[in-house]
């Protein structure tokens, strides 16, 4: 069974950093977009950026573009999404997500911006 | 990248069938047959239900069925069963980014 552990998260100051990360196991890694979307408390599900198999071509949502950096390590199965200049608003929990369909997901990490 | 528009709440008795409607625009559900829909239980990792309109991952049941027509999905789930009541996402691709619906809880009554 496909397997995805984020790790990573936890509470951090307002525009400060954070680089959560993504163990993946059980399927060929290097053969599939990945994703990571988001979900406030309370709140609904929000895209926030996808990269492609090889790592060539990345996507974003406009909340995320400038500030955050997915990136991949296929020899390591690992995704990665560098946060940078955090807001409140980007309090979250965060998640992983294999395939361009979102077929499997994470249990996600939660990300906490609050001074 | 505004969301695609879910009704915040369905309900439906045991053994009945609910449709959830999931609106977009000619950009995103109307543009591509890349519509998804996901169930999310409290506190759950959300769980693929439907991908491409109307394509069923394994070992969903074939109570659950989408389609579209012009820029809306829908979701139909037939013989409602209690273990259904929970949150259900759509999303759609929309060429560079995916944009997801507001959510929609479904209440058995």
């Amino acid at each position: 069974e496909v397997q995805l552990v984020e790790s990573g998260g936890g509470l951090v100051q307002p525009g400060g950093s954070l680089r959560l990360s993504c163990s993946a196991s059980r399927f060929t890694f290097s053969g599939h977009w990945m994703h990571w979307v988001r979900q406030a408390p309370g709140k609904g599900l929000v895209w926030v950026a996808g990269i492609s198999s090889d790592g060539s071509d990345t996507k974003y949502a406009d909340s995320a573009k400038g500030r955050f950096t997915i990136s991949r390590d296929n020899a390591k199965n690992t995704l990665c999404l560098q946060m940078n200049t955090l807001r409140v608003e980007d309090t979250a929990v965060y998640f992983c997500v294999l395939g361009s369909v979102l077929a499997t997901w994470g249990q996600g990490a939660l990300v906490t911006v609050s001074s | 990248q505004s969301a695609l528009t879910q009704p915040r709440s369905v309900s439906g008795s045991p053994g009945q069938s609910v449709t959830i409607s999931c609106t977009g625009t000619s950009s995103d559900v109307g543009a591509y047959n890349y519509v998804s829909w996901i169930q999310q239980h409290p506190g759950k990792a959300p769980k693929l239900m439907i991908y491409d309109v109307s394509k069923r991952p394994s070992g969903v049941p074939d109570r659950f069925s989408g389609s579209k027509s012009g820029n809306t999905a829908s979701l139909t789930i037939s013989g409602l069963q209690a273990e259904d009541e929970t949150d259900y996402y759509c999303y759609s691709y929309a060429g560079n980014y995916v944009v997801f619906g507001g959510g929609t809880k479904l209440t058995v009554l």
